[in-house]
């Protein structure tokens, strides 16, 4: 069974760029969610998407965004890049239902601001 | 707050036991959790704990839990070289009507020869 799958590996943008990060999850999971790994500061709950639908988010600004589609993969969009956005983003998935350590996580994006 | 705190680094021999260490915030957290991140791999639950359980024991981990404390730790017995990697200690945090999982900074653990 493929695991969560996330693209592309690494990008690279300059201040006020935009970035879009993907994720597919495990097929049959209808949870997405989103996290930020900086440097120092951990993992950051960013966004949690289920059935195509926001269910919860972290304290994040607005330009952070993102969506899910009929399929259940999802996007993570970043508006406005700061320095300080320049981090692992992970995504993981979960089925309907389950618990919050059933989360399967994906292998990140590494975005860098430059 | 939501602060989970660990210490960032942590150093043993091979064969030695690994103790990481954990505070989190919330009381009322359900379960917590170890996560073990790899260099280029996402994030593997080792394990978790009922907040109702003083200790859980899984091969080599032995998790241990004091409520009272808000304290949480994870002993790797027998550590191996490929035990190295860095440890998040989670704990689930309800916000309004969902919950969430609020992570530590993670431990880098280094199991030296």
């Amino acid at each position: 069974e493929a695991g969560v799958t996330q693209s592309p590996t690494h990008l690279i943008k300059t201040r006020g760029q935009q970035a879009t990060l993907r994720c597919s999850p495990i097929s049959g999971h209808t949870s997405v969610y989103w996290y930020q790994q900086a440097l120092g500061l951990g993992l950051q709950f960013l966004l949690w998407y289920d059935e195509g639908e926001e269910r919860n988010r972290g304290n994040f600004p607005p330009r952070f965004s993102g969506r899910q589609f009929p399929n259940y993969s999802s996007e993570l969009n970043v508006n406005a890049l700061e320095l300080e956005d320049s981090a692992l983003y992970l995504c993981a998935s979960s089925a309907l239902g389950a618990a919050l350590h059933e989360q399967f996580f994906g292998p990140g994006t590494r975005l860098t601001v430059l | 707050g939501e602060d989970v705190e660990q210490s960032l680094f942590l150093s043993v021999r091979e064969g030695d036991s690994s103790v990481i260490n954990c505070t989190y915030t919330d009381s009322s957290s359900t379960y917590l959790y170890w996560y073990k991140q790899e260099p280029g791999a996402g994030l593997q639950l080792l394990t978790y704990i009922f907040s109702n359980m003083d200790m859980k024991q899984d091969q080599r981990l032995t998790v241990l839990l004091n409520k009272k404390d808000k304290h949480l730790s994870l002993r790797i017995a027998d550590t191996q070289t490929g035990d190295s990697a860095i440890y998040f200690c989670a704990e689930s945090m309800k916000t309004g009507t969902a919950s969430k999982l609020t992570f530590g900074t993670g431990t880098r653990l280094q199991v030296t020869l």
